[in-house]
C-alpha cells in the first residue's frame, strides 16, 4: 500500500533526447507526487511536483504526466543535456507534503 | 526555499559508539523530517520530528535506537545509538513551512561505522 515502484533503475540518453522515467503507486490516498533529483554528495532537490487534479505540470524542459486512474506519472526530460546526469526519485505522499515515499531510484547519464 | 545545515557532513565512527547529527535552518519551519539512504539507495523516512515533544517515528525505527530532539521551530538533532557496520548510512534532513508545502533537504551526513 505504500509502495512507489519506479523503472528503470537506469537510464542512458543521449544529448538533446528525451529522457523518461515511470513512477507507479498503490496507495489512492497519495496526493502529491515531487520529483527529486540528486548530484553525487548532494541531498535531493525538488525538481517539479503534481496533484492528482492535473495530468501534466510542466517547468522548463521537464513535464510531470500524471494518470490517476491508472495510478501511474512519469518525469519527461527534454532535449536531455549532460548537466542533467543525476539520479532521479519520483516520491509521494499524503497528509500534504508530508511523510513522502520514495521509488528506488533512476540513474540518468546524458552520453554528449 | 531555506538553507538547511547539517553537521557533520562525513564521520568515520566506532562499533557500539553514538553520533548526534545537527540540522539547522536560517528561518523558521513548521516541519522536520530524518531520512536514512543507504548506500545506492532510496530514501527511508525514520521520523517527523516535532517542536517541543517527542518524535513521531515510522515503522521499524525505535527511539533508543534514533534519538531525535527538536527544541525549537530552526533546528533538529538526530543520534545514532550503539552504532554497527548496518547503519552506515546517508541521514538526510529535510524541512517544510506547512503540511502543504514541499519538502527541501540538507547534503546529509555521511556516516560509516568500522
Amino acid at each position: 500500500q505504500q509502495q512507489v515502484k519506479q523503472s528503470p533503475q537506469s537510464l542512458i540518453v543521449q544529448k538533446g533526447g528525451i529522457s523518461i522515467i515511470n513512477c507507479a503507486y498503490e496507495n489512492t490516498a497519495f496526493d502529491y507526487f515531487p520529483w527529486y533529483q540528486q548530484f553525487p554528495g548532494k541531498g535531493p532537490a525538488l525538481l517539479i511536483a503534481i496533484r492528482p487534479d492535473v495530468s501534466e505540470k510542466k517547468e522548463g524542459r521537464f513535464t510531470i504526466s500524471f494518470n490517476k486512474s491508472a495510478k501511474q506519472f512519469s518525469l519527461h526530460i527534454m532535449d536531455s543535456q549532460p548537466g542533467d546526469s543525476a539520479t532521479y526519485f519520483c516520491a509521494a505522499s499524503y497528509e500534504g507534503a508530508q511523510k513522502l515515499v520514495f521509488g528506488q531510484g533512476t540513474r540518468l547519464t546524458i552520453n554528449p | 526555499s531555506a538553507v538547511i545545515s547539517q553537521k557533520p557532513s562525513r564521520d568515520i565512527c566506532q562499533r557500539g559508539t553514538s553520533l548526534t547529527i545537527q540540522c539547522q535552518v536560517d528561518s523558521q519551519v513548521t516541519m522536520m523530517f530524518w531520512y536514512r539512504q543507504q548506500p545506492g539507495q532510496s530514501l527511508t523516512l525514520i521520523a517527523t520530528a516535532n517542536q517541543g515533544s517527542e518524535a513521531t517515528y515510522e515503522s521499524g525505527f525505535v527511539i533508543d535506537k534514533f534519538p531525535i530532539s527538536r527544541p525549537n521551530l530552526t533546528f533538529s538533532t538526530l543520534t545514532v545509538s550503539n552504532m554497527s557496520p548496518e547503519d552506515s548510512s546517508i541521514y538526510l534532513c529535510s524541512v517544510s513551512g506547512t503540511g502543504n508545502q514541499p519538502q527541501h533537504f540538507g547534503d546529509g551526513t555521511r556516516l560509516s561505522i568500522l
